[in-house]
């Protein structure tokens, strides 16, 4: 079955640093990866999706890579804020599987002003 | 109310009790999903509903049933559940179960079992 990792441990960086997290995957190779993020108490939010075929994506100060050859996603956020404290999951979608997706258990982003 | 709303937000429930979540989206959209989301484990797809059938099951315990009576609502029915069975029920909805678009979640049902 695929297996997703993302960095268990809570990464803390300073306010205005680029904060980076790790989505690592096995086996099959995904149609898409997902990225959310989600707030203590509330569901998730949707932020970007990147297909297999990308190699990044941006949106504002979120960006997204796509390495299938090392089987991993990294999401960026430049000129990070407090308000961007929360937790990043990452969920993926194989090629048969259609939109159910398999998520990752998640990297809790703390920003220090 | 806008976006995908779920009722009730908090339940307390003894094992032998039977009690429904609700899932409610106002997106027009013609998927739904149940997800599981138990303390420091990733959320597990339970049900997935497209154009009001039962698309995916995922080997859930039959002592979760969901229904779908039309595009806009989903229910997940409980009953004799178990301790290990406390988590956050979330619910989802997209446009279309097997296209490349976003899943747009409700704020979830934080389930207690004693």
């Amino acid at each position: 079955s695929q297996k997703i990792e993302q960095n268990s441990e809570a990464l803390n960086i300073q306010e205005g640093k680029t904060a980076t997290l790790t989505c690592n995957y096995t086996n099959y190779s995904p149609a898409y990866l997902q990225w959310y993020r989600q707030d203590p108490g509330r569901g998730p939010v949707f932020l970007l999706l990147i297909r297999e075929n990308e190699k990044e994506k941006r949106k504002e100060r979120l960006k997204v890579t796509f390495d299938t050859t090392l089987k991993q996603s990294l999401f960026h956020i430049t000129a990070s804020q407090p308000a961007d404290s929360a937790t990043y999951l990452c969920a993926l979608a194989l090629h048969y599987a259609g939109n159910m997706l398999t998520f990752g258990g998640g990297t809790r982003l703390m920003v220090k002003p | 109310e806008t976006g995908v709303t779920q009722t009730p937000r908090h339940l307390v429930m003894g094992m032998t009790n039977k009690k429904s979540l609700k899932c409610e989206q106002h997106l027009g959209h013609n998927a739904m999903y149940w997800y599981k989301q138990s303390a420091k484990k990733p959320l597990e797809l339970m049900f997935v509903y497209s154009l009001e059938e039962r698309v995916e099951n995922n080997s859930v315990p039959s002592r979760f049933s969901p229904e779908c009576p039309n595009s806009s609502h989903l229910f997940l029915h409980l009953h004799t559940l178990q301790p290990e069975d406390s988590a956050l029920y979330l619910c989802a909805s997209s446009q279309g179960q097997s296209s490349y678009n976003e899943q747009f979640f409700g704020p979830g049902t934080r389930l207690t079992v004693l």
